[in-house]
């Protein structure tokens, strides 16, 4: 799977807007981009998924560049329940059934 | 519906003797995968089971093996444990395992004494 470059850590006050992005130089043309959010203590939860440009759901927006090479998840208004851990990860089908995560981004929300 | 359960959720053993873990996942998934995570070394994959069949496998010893029942839950066997084993034990359940979501369950937290 190919290899993900995150920041290591990220601050944001409440209300913001926040955008995290992930390096991934060597993704393949069958690879997806997955981001997964996690709280101490418990599992990660899916976020997003996206393959080119720009997916958005009811929690966040992927912005996918032309050369896929790299991607940014933004999050719209952050609330301190969103400080967390977040984790970029490119594979086939988003990982699939083989997750590989990397260090992840940890968020920190204050007021 | 409900989600991924995992038991027990906390569980302290001495070196050497053996564990194993209970994953139920999401009723209609077929597909659960096992991770452990440490601070150290992070969320690393340990293997997946779909249809009763070890389908992929991660680096980890032979110390480490699981299996799938007709029902699709799955346990995790780790046998010798080793103070390095102390970590979070993750399940994640999915439909087929391939191209689609994974639902975490909250995991099981061991320590080795």
């Amino acid at each position: 799977l190919a290899k993900t470059t995150q920041p290591i850590s990220m601050d944001s006050y409440e209300g913001q807007e926040v955008n995290i992005t992930c390096s991934h130089n060597n993704i393949a043309t069958n690879d997806y981009i997955t981001w997964y959010q996690q709280f101490p203590s418990q599992g990660p939860r899916f976020i997003i998924q996206g393959y080119k440009t720009k997916v958005t759901n009811e929690v966040a927006s992927l912005f996918i560049p032309a050369d896929r090479k790299s991607s940014t998840l933004s999050l719209p208004r952050v609330s301190l329940s969103d400080t967390a851990v977040y984790y970029c990860l490119v594979g086939p089908g988003g990982g699939g059934n083989k997750l590989t995560f990397g260090t992840g981004t940890q968020l920190k929300v204050e007021l | 519906k409900a989600g991924v359960t995992q038991t027990p959720r906390y569980l302290i053993k001495t070196r050497g003797q053996q564990v194993t873990l209970s994953c139920s996942p999401i009723s209609g998934h077929r597909s659960v995968s096992w991770y452990q995570q440490t601070p150290g070394q992070g969320l690393q994959f340990l293997f997946e089971y779909f249809s009763e069949t070890q389908r992929n496998k991660g680096n980890f010893p032979g110390r480490f093996s699981g299996r799938q029942f007709s029902n699709s839950r799955s346990e995790m066997n780790v046998s010798t444990l080793e103070l390095g084993d102390s970590a979070l034990y993750l399940c994640a359940s999915s439909v087929s395992g391939r191209s689609d979501e994974q639902y975490f369950g909250p995991g099981t937290r061991l320590t080795v004494t």
